[in-house]
Formats: C-alpha cells, sequence, structure tokens
C-alpha cells in the first residue's frame, strides 16, 4: 500500500522568508510524484510532476526536487500570494493509476 | 475552457435522505475520479472510471454509488445519507496518455449531512 507523509502540518513565514515543504513515500514502483496547490475553497491545481530521483524542477519561487525517499518543495522569498495549502501524491506501478495524496502543508506567509 | 465542472456547490442533507453530484468535464478525459477530502486527511478515492461505461472501487466506496454513462459526465450518488458523509467532494479527469497523469480537478461540492 502506498503512503505518503507531508510535514510540516502548517509553516507560517514572513515575506521573504525561505524555507522547504516535504513529502516522504513509500511505494512499490514509483511512476510519479505530483505536487499540487490548494486555495481555500477551490480545487487542487497542478504544479509538477517528477519521475526520478535527481529531477528537479522549477515554476517561479518554487522548485521541486525527488530522492529515492522523499520529495521537497522549496519556496525562495515567498510572498503573501504564496499562501495555500500544498499537496503531494504518488502514483505507483501497483496502484492502478490511481494517485495517493499526502494530507498538505498549510503554508501562510505574512506581510 | 470550463475544464471540469461540478454541481451543486454547496448541499445540507438529512440522515437518509439520498442526493446525486454530478461532474462534467469537456477535455475528452478518460479517466475521471470522485474523491472526498476532510480534515487531516487528504483526498481519499471514491470511486473512479477508466472510460465510458465502467467503474471502479478505490479506498472508500462504501455508502456510494457511480455512474459513467457518456464519456463527459462521471455521477457520484448517496442512496442514504449518513453524518459521517459529511465532507467535500471533489472530481477529477484526465487523459490516458501515461507520460502525462496529471488531474485536473473541479472546485469541489461542500456536502452536510445532519
Amino acid at each position: 500500500e502506498d503512503q505518503v507523509t507531508q510535514s510540516p502540518e502548517a509553516l507560517r513565514l514572513q515575506e521573504g522568508e525561505s524555507s522547504s515543504l516535504n513529502c516522504s513515500y513509500t511505494v512499490s514502483g514509483l511512476r510519479g510524484l505530483f505536487w499540487y496547490r490548494q486555495d481555500p475553497g477551490k480545487g487542487p491545481e497542478f504544479l509538477f510532476t517528477l519521475y526520478s530521483a535527481g529531477e528537479e524542477k522549477e515554476k517561479e519561487r518554487l522548485k521541486a526536487t525527488l530522492t529515492k525517499k522523499e520529495s521537497f518543495l522549496h519556496i525562495t522569498a515567498p510572498k503573501p500570494e504564496d499562501s495555500a495549502t500544498y499537496l503531494c501524491a504518488v502514483i505507483s506501478s501497483g496502484s492502478a493509476r490511481q494517485l495517493t495524496f499526502g494530507s498538505g502543508t498549510q503554508l501562510t506567509v505574512l506581510p | 475552457n470550463a475544464g471540469v465542472t461540478q454541481t451543486p456547490k454547496f448541499r445540507v442533507l438529512k440522515t437518509g435522505q439520498s442526493m446525486t453530484l454530478l461532474c462534467a468535464q469537456d477535455m475528452n478525459h478518460e479517466y475521471m475520479y470522485w474523491y472526498r477530502q476532510d480534515p487531516g486527511m487528504g483526498l481519499r478515492l471514491i470511486h473512479y472510471s477508466v472510460g465510458e461505461g465502467t467503474t471502479a472501487k478505490g479506498e472508500v466506496p462504501d455508502g456510494y454509488n457511480v455512474s459513467r454513462l457518456k464519456k463527459q459526465n462521471f455521477l457520484l450518488g448517496l442512496e442514504s445519507a449518513a453524518p459521517s458523509q459529511t465532507s467535500v467532494y471533489f472530481c477529477a479527469s484526465r487523459g490516458a496518455d501515461s507520460y502525462n497523469e496529471k488531474l485536473f480537478f473541479g472546485s469541489g461540492t461542500q456536502l452536510s449531512v445532519l
């Protein structure tokens, strides 16, 4: 059974204070790791897909990295508009193309 | 671009009542999913469909039924609602390309069962 654990559950940062969110996973044959952003009252919105250890992807102030056991979402010089819940999900060779989601990290960036 | 549309957005039911949630997508996606989201538990898969006329159980299927009579629509039914089904429900869809498996989500339905 695939498992995804995200930490911390909540994170408060000052504007400009860089930090990282963690996603630890246990799967049988990783096919992909996904990061989504979810704003209050809305559905999750796709950010990145990572397929293999060592891969990195960037979008504006966000950078996602992947190792064999975990992924990090690095936020550089965040702004208040980066406040959201960030969700991590995995899909494995044994999951019949179903994503398993973590419970998310709620990020608040204070001006 | 409408993407994935869910109706209704909010609903309050009494225990034992029934209802149907509708999900419609205009991206010609093969795969469609119903999730529920509860505080501290993340998104949990209820049922999913890999094409018109097909359905399959996810992680938490009990108390729910689904139908996919048309490719663009995926319906989630609650035959006899229970307070434990109070949650936010999300529909999602994606194409069948194995190298492009990102999900597109609707905006959610907030359901309260009293």
